[in-house]
């Protein structure tokens, strides 16, 4: 597609179950974001990958949280045992390269119930 | 790490009014971008403007580097544009978190 692709766009899940969430970025783009935004805030940065680079993660809430992006495209975030607080909208960008433009996804809005 | 800044934090305009939003950030910057965020929540591109002046249609963006601020003019303002304006900066240096401020909230009443 055109765009950054995510899905699902929503999603329902009890505490304590696993979710994976999808993000296919825009051909060719190399560099790939994860953030959070909760109700009302601001965005935080969860993790960035760059090619064939060692991904910064330092952004990753608890260990509860990982991501993997596979043959440099798409990527997968993973939260294991779901609380209440993770509960948000979990947006995807990519850029051409590190520093060029991002260009974000519609994102997935996660429940945890 | 770098701190980002937006005011106002809510603007309130009737339609057709001009308003100008600001974004200051505390360190040097490789990248600056400007994002709507519309009521679906949705990220829309508005300006990649690290330095320089640039226009599209009704919207035009400074960014004054050395000054480290940023400012989004929005002109004639129309409903369509009410939703949250997001500033974005990307540190100098190899952080490549691309940080963002709060946000304004801008709601324009017809």
């Amino acid at each position: 597609g055109a765009g950054v692709s995510q899905s699902p766009s929503n999603k329902v899940t009890e505490k304590g179950k696993d979710v994976e969430l999808r993000c296919d970025p825009i051909s060719g783009h190399t560099a790939l974001y994860w953030y959070r935004q909760s109700l009302g805030q601001g965005l935080e940065f969860l993790i960035y990958f760059q090619g064939n680079s060692a991904p910064d993660k330092s952004g990753l809430p608890s260990d509860r949280f990982s991501a993997e992006r596979t043959g440099g495209s798409v990527s997968t975030l993973t939260i294991q045992r779901t609380q209440q607080e993770d509960s948000a909208v979990y947006l995807c960008a990519s850029s051409l390269r590190q520093g060029a433009e991002a260009f974000f996804g519609q994102g997935t809005r996660l429940t945890v119930v | 790490g770098i701190q980002v800044e937006q005011s106002p934090p809510d603007l309130i305009l009737q339609e057709g009014a001009n308003s100008t939003l600001r974004c200051n950030f505390s360190d040097s910057v490789n990248n600056l971008q400007w994002f709507h965020q519309n009521p679906w929540g949705q990220l829309i591109n508005l300006f990649y403007i690290p330095s320089g002046t640039k226009q599209n249609g009704r919207l035009s963006a400074t960014t004054v580097a050395t000054e480290r601020y940023s400012l989004l003019y929005i002109s004639s303002s129309q409903t369509t544009d009410s939703g949250v304006y997001f500033c974005a900066v990307l540190p100098g240096g190899s952080n490549y978190k691309l940080t963002f401020g709060k946000g304004t909230l801008l709601t324009v009443n017809p």
